[in-house]
């Protein structure tokens, strides 16, 4: 399987904290894209990297690819309460795409 | 904004009985998909639809499940025969050229 697989399952963070959440995945993609879904809601495209590209930015989020080790990384900065949600990161390798397990954030006022 | 639009949101059904979902992807989105979530799990790809015709279906997505779009705009999942494990929120989600998917608000199915 090349789902993404994110890491941790769950983080806890304090209002003004960043937080980093990771995402190994398992065969050569086009490219990985990071969702974020409220609890019980749909899914909502945060930013896609392209495989040739190493880092993106896009308002507080920062996204880095690493290709030769399979990973990347979200980082929320100055994180808000309503940044509580659940991310995950999804691979697409020329046929469709597919998504980890997940990291749940909460963030606490 | 465009959206992908999915009905009912949430639907009930008996065990054994058949259920419609329906979407509405984005009108000039070629690439049609749908995944489901059990409450407290991962995303799971069901089928993707290019070209009125399924493009790759998952192990997930057996006889028992069938895709159509009927009319142009409508894209559905039937599911025939439903069991107690199809309960889960079904996503429906579009694409202009498979890059950076739209979903809908997803379908939550309670199947009793």
């Amino acid at each position: 399987s090349q789902q993404g697989e994110e890491d941790p399952q769950a983080l806890s963070i304090q209002e003004g904290e960043n937080a980093t959440m990771n995402c190994s995945y398992k065969t050569s993609i086009n490219n990985l894209q990071w969702y974020r879904q409220n609890s019980g809601r749909g899914l909502v495209h945060l930013i896609l990297i392209r495989s040739n590209e190493r880092e993106k930015h896009s308002g507080r989020l920062r996204v880095t690819l690493d290709t030769s080790k399979k990973s990347s990384s979200l980082l929320i900065t100055a994180s808000r309460a309503a940044d509580t949600a659940s991310y995950f990161c999804a691979t697409d390798n020329n046929n469709d795409m597919r998504f980890g397990a997940g990291t749940r954030l909460t963030v606490k006022p | 904004e465009p959206e992908v639009t999915q009905t009912p949101s949430h639907q009930v059904t008996q065990m054994g009985q058949e259920v419609i979902l329906r979407c509405v992807p984005i009108s000039n989105h070629l690439y049609f998909y749908w995944y489901r979530q059990i409450l407290g799990q991962k995303v799971e790809f069901l089928v993707s639809f290019y070209n009125n015709e399924i493009s790759e279906k998952s192990e997930i997505f057996d006889d028992q499940f069938s895709v159509e779009r009927p009319d142009g705009s409508n894209f559905t999942l039937k599911i025939r025969s439903t069991k107690l494990e199809d309960s889960a929120m079904y996503f429906c989600a579009s694409s202009v050229n498979r890059r950076g998917y739209t979903f809908g608000s997803g379908t939550r199915l309670t199947v009793v």
